[in-house]
């Protein structure tokens, strides 16, 4: 079993319309959780933490089920700067700073 | 906003050839990491840096790498006789106390 497994993708959607984003996990001693988007050919960048009471930052929910080792992304109203490919990330942290764990990204397009 | 800084951006090295990439982490950071990517796949960690010692290592990072960090500021990472399938995108990343990390913008290694 994968350590992080997300939707294969590629999701292609109008502007406007609603996504959402599936991603489980495999250690239940997982301690944090992310997710990340990454344009093409260039670095990860953190799009927002994941905590189990579920949080939003504008057009994006990320939700959180440690008893199903599942992690959501829901992002609303879609636009064309929102075509990116989205990597679900889990940190196994530790006292020395716990290495990541990423998903293979689920690609999104957003079309006019 | 502080950075993560790499170089170069592009290196391309012959089959059995040494290289060093280069990273600045963020100045008052504490653990510092090396990940790749392989073209078309995921993100994998490779090693963790952290009190001036490697904390943590993937199956990936065999003898032929190795980790310094010489001068309090610099980060490198050296792979002593480059295979061509070490071809790949490899990110340093640092984060504080905070487990927040940003990434570099990566050095694309091209080995031929």
């Amino acid at each position: 079993r994968k350590e992080v497994e997300q939707d294969p993708g590629p999701f292609n959607v109008p502007e406007g319309a609603t996504v959402a984003f599936n991603c489980t996990y495999s250690n239940s001693a997982s301690q944090s959780f992310f997710w990340y988007r990454q344009d093409c050919r260039k670095e990860p960048k953190l799009l927002m933490s994941v905590y189990s009471s579920g949080n939003e930052d504008g057009r994006f929910t990320a939700q959180l089920n440690r008893a199903s080792q599942y992690i959501s992304l829901l992002i609303r109203d879609s636009k064309l700067s929102d075509s990116a490919t989205y990597l679900c990330v889990v940190n196994m942290g530790g006292n020395q700073g716990g290495k990541l764990i990423f998903g293979q990204g689920t690609e999104l397009s957003v079309k006019p | 906003e502080p950075e993560v800084t790499q170089t170069p951006s592009h290196q391309v090295t012959q089959m059995g050839q040494e290289v060093i990439l280069r990273c600045v982490p963020i100045s008052n950071h504490l653990y510092f990491y090396w990940y790749r990517q392989i073209l078309g796949q995921k993100v994998e960690f490779l090693v963790s840096f952290y009190n001036n010692e490697i904390s943590e290592k993937s199956e990936i990072f065999d003898d032929q790498f190795s980790v310094e960090r010489p001068d309090g500021s610099n980060f490198t990472l050296k792979i002593r006789s480059t295979k061509l399938e070490d071809s790949a995108m490899y990110f340093c990343a640092s984060r504080s106390r905070v487990p927040l990390n940003t990434f570099g913008s990566g050095t694309r290694l091209t080995v031929v």
